[in-house]
């Protein structure tokens, strides 16, 4: 079992659609990250956070420390979120354990 | 300000080679990472500077793999004797201070090893 699980792996959204993006981890962290990263390859840091929620934009991300569960959710989802997402857990040695990423196709 | 930069984009090389993958990190960012990305895989951790302390190299997936970072700042990932399998984009990160710090990706490195 992967130390950090994302659900569900391919997700095809209608724009203005609201999605979830789930994370389950079974490591002990300090911090969880989510990252965004589009066709070209680049990676951009969204969130970062240890505890209750952060918004950012259209963007917000909850965790749930008791439960080792976070979720990233997008409200009125555009062709321009198209991207893959993947949830990152902060090890005790200070690297990131990666999630395989959610794949998120957003349609016009 | 400058991002976190890499070179070269993409690097081809024959099998047995060895390469070296440049990072500049942002400025005054003391943390640096070193991971990969094969194909159709996600991301692996490979090695990781905090300040002047010796880095934690456990990531790194054998012996012919070996990072260094000069002066607090650029790093250089050596890869010798290159393989087949070697082939992946190769990313580098920096944060302001340590892991709890929000990491800053580079556009990454394709090596290919033909």
């Amino acid at each position: 079992k992967n130390e950090v699980e994302q659900s569900p792996q391919n997700l095809t959204a209608q724009e203005g659609e609201f999605i979830t993006i789930n994370c389950s981890y079974s490591v002990g962290i300090s911090a969880l990250h989510w990252l965004q990263q589009h066709p070209g390859g680049g990676i951009v840091s969204l969130f970062m956070l240890s505890s209750g929620k952060k918004k950012h934009g259209r963007l917000i991300a909850t965790i749930n420390i008791q439960e080792k569960h976070s979720s990233l959710h997008i409200t009125a989802s555009h062709p321009r979120d198209s991207a893959v997402y993947i949830c990152a857990v902060l090890g005790s040695q200070g690297n990131l354990i990666f999630g395989k990423g959610t794949k998120l196709s957003v349609k016009p | 300000g400058a991002g976190v930069s890499q070179s070269p984009s993409n690097k081809v090389t024959e099998k047995g080679k060895d390469v070296e993958l440049r990072c500049d990190p942002i400025s005054g960012h003391t943390a640096l990472y070193w991971y990969r990305q094969s194909l159709g895989q996600g991301l692996e951790f490979l090695i990781y500077f905090q300040g002047n302390s010796a880095p934690d190299k456990s990531g790194l997936p054998s012996d012919r793999f070996s990072a260094e970072r000069t002066g607090g700042s650029v790093s250089t990932l050596t890869i010798q004797r290159t393989q087949q399998e070697d082939s992946a984009v190769y990313l580098c990160a920096s944060s302001l201070g340590g892991p709890n710090y929000e990491q800053y990706f580079g556009p990454g490195t394709r090596l290919t090893v033909t």
